[in-house]
């Protein structure tokens, strides 16, 4: 598994509250991504980081906002909840960068009411 | 613009028949391919890359260019194969970022 852990892996939040969810890894790989995965939609890009403090939008990144204060974490916030954001997220690394094989965490299922 | 399709959201089909899930790519370039697998209850995982041109739990994949292809195959599918499976692209930019499909399930009856 690379050693990378989400957390927590289940959340039910209301709508409009803030949400934090958490991914962790324990070899100090660079390249960090959070991917939300919705039937019909695959897995989309929301945010990504390439180093502490150094992040970027993916293509689905209204209404998020990440940060990476250490190597090892990488934070992704809801900062109002809505319904639309009730999906299954996935954080990923890939310690080797091109064409190179992504691991992923065990997702965290998140459902806004 | 980065795309992949994949036009099948369920392949359903018996054990012991050929499977082929498709995937389409749009990219100006040569990206990278690949395929993960999301079995039940575990996480995703890959399963091939283009450039690696292996077999793995007999399955290949061949990139057509010309079709911008990287359909995946297996000549006698399992039980086992049941799964959701992504088909993927790697651009060239600094980012390495991973462009999905929206993933075909594959049931494969006994």
């Amino acid at each position: 598994d690379a050693g990378i852990t989400q957390s927590p892996r289940h959340k039910v939040t209301e709508t409009g509250t803030p949400v934090t969810l958490r991914c962790h890894q324990t070899e100090n790989h660079r390249y960090m991504y959070w991917y939300r995965q919705d039937p019909g939609h695959g897995l989309r890009l929301i945010h990504y980081s390439y180093g502490v403090k150094d992040t970027d939008k993916g293509e689905v990144s209204d209404g998020y906002s990440v940060s990476r204060s250490k190597t090892e974490d990488f934070l992704l916030t809801l900062e109002s909840a809505t319904s639309s954001q009730t999906s299954v997220y996935f954080c990923a690394i890939i310690p080797g960068g091109a064409n190179t094989e992504a691991f992923f965490g065990q997702g965290t299922r998140l459902t806004v009411v | 613009a980065q795309r992949v399709t994949q036009p099948e959201k369920l392949l359903s089909v018996f054990k012991g028949a050929p499977v082929e899930l498709k995937c389409n790519y749009s990219y100006s370039g040569s990206p990278e391919l690949f395929w993960y697998v999301q079995y039940s209850r575990q996480r995703l995982q890959l399963l091939l890359r283009h450039i690696s041109r292996e077999s793995i739990k007999g399955f290949t994949a061949d990139l057509n260019k010309g079709e911008t292809s990287f359909h995946l195959k297996k000549p006698f599918a399992q039980e086992e194969d049941s799964a959701m499976y992504y088909c993927a692209l790697q651009g060239k930019d600094s980012s390495y970022k991973l462009i999905f499909g929206s993933g075909t399930r594959l049931l494969v009856r006994p």
